[in-house]
């Protein structure tokens, strides 16, 4: 079974731009969660997708969106991108919900110039 | 939102050596995993353990839910081990750890 892939890997944008991110989850899993990565913070958790709803979100300002399609694939905006939004992007996809074990996807890693 | 605390923060052990990494959390959850960030930062889940005790070859985690806190053991230590441990906890959403940075030597 394939694992959890994130596109794209490595991105480059400048403050101002947006930013959309994609995650397809192991197959068969329709929960799908994202989460941010910095030296400072470690991770944090953005929100989550079950059957394409928003069950769950952290405390993130609304610039921060994302969205689940049918099969079960996920999408992230960032808008209005801000220097702090260097990061690194995590997506996780679980069969169920999160009491289910999370598998991780490697990541976008994303530079705000 | 819940509290987790891991300790040590760095590790530095020779290979072959055994190590305990440590994980409390401030309130009762519905879920605890064990994950090891390797440098090119992937995140592999290494136990699902609410409570109790589980082991995966040389590596073996305890969880007492009652007393609100986790343990990894690693045994026998490799190069390969070295990376970031993270725990997390969910109850309702998931909560990280700052992690253990495990640096092991030849």
């Amino acid at each position: 079974k394939a694992g959890v892939t994130q596109t794209p890997r490595y991105l480059i944008k400048t403050r101002g731009q947006q930013v959309t991110l994609s995650c397809s989850p192991i197959s068969g899993h329709r929960s799908v969660s994202w989460y941010q990565q910095t030296p400072g913070q470690g991770l944090q958790f953005l929100f989550e997708y079950f059957s394409e709803t928003q069950r769950n979100k952290g405390n993130f300002p609304g610039r921060f969106s994302g969205r689940q399609f049918s099969n079960s694939r996920s999408e992230m905006n960032v808008s209005t991108l801000e220097l702090g939004d260097s990061a690194l992007y995590l997506c996780a996809s679980s069969s169920d919900d999160t009491t289910d074990t999370q598998y991780f996807g490697p990541g976008t890693r994303l530079t705000v110039l | 939102g819940i509290q987790v605390e891991q300790s040590p923060p760095d590790l530095i052990l020779q290979e072959g050596a055994n190590s305990t990494l440590r994980c409390n959390f401030s309130d009762s959850v519905n879920n605890l995993q064990w994950f090891h960030q390797n440098p090119w930062g992937q995140l592999i889940n290494l136990f699902y353990i609410p409570s109790g005790t589980k082991q995966n070859g040389r590596l073996s985690a305890t969880t007492v839910a009652t007393e609100r806190y986790s343990l990894l053991y690693i045994s026998s230590s490799q190069t390969t081990d070295s990376g970031v441990y993270f725990c997390a906890v969910e109850r309702g959403k998931f909560y990280f750890g700052s992690g253990t940075k495990l640096n092991v030597k030849p």
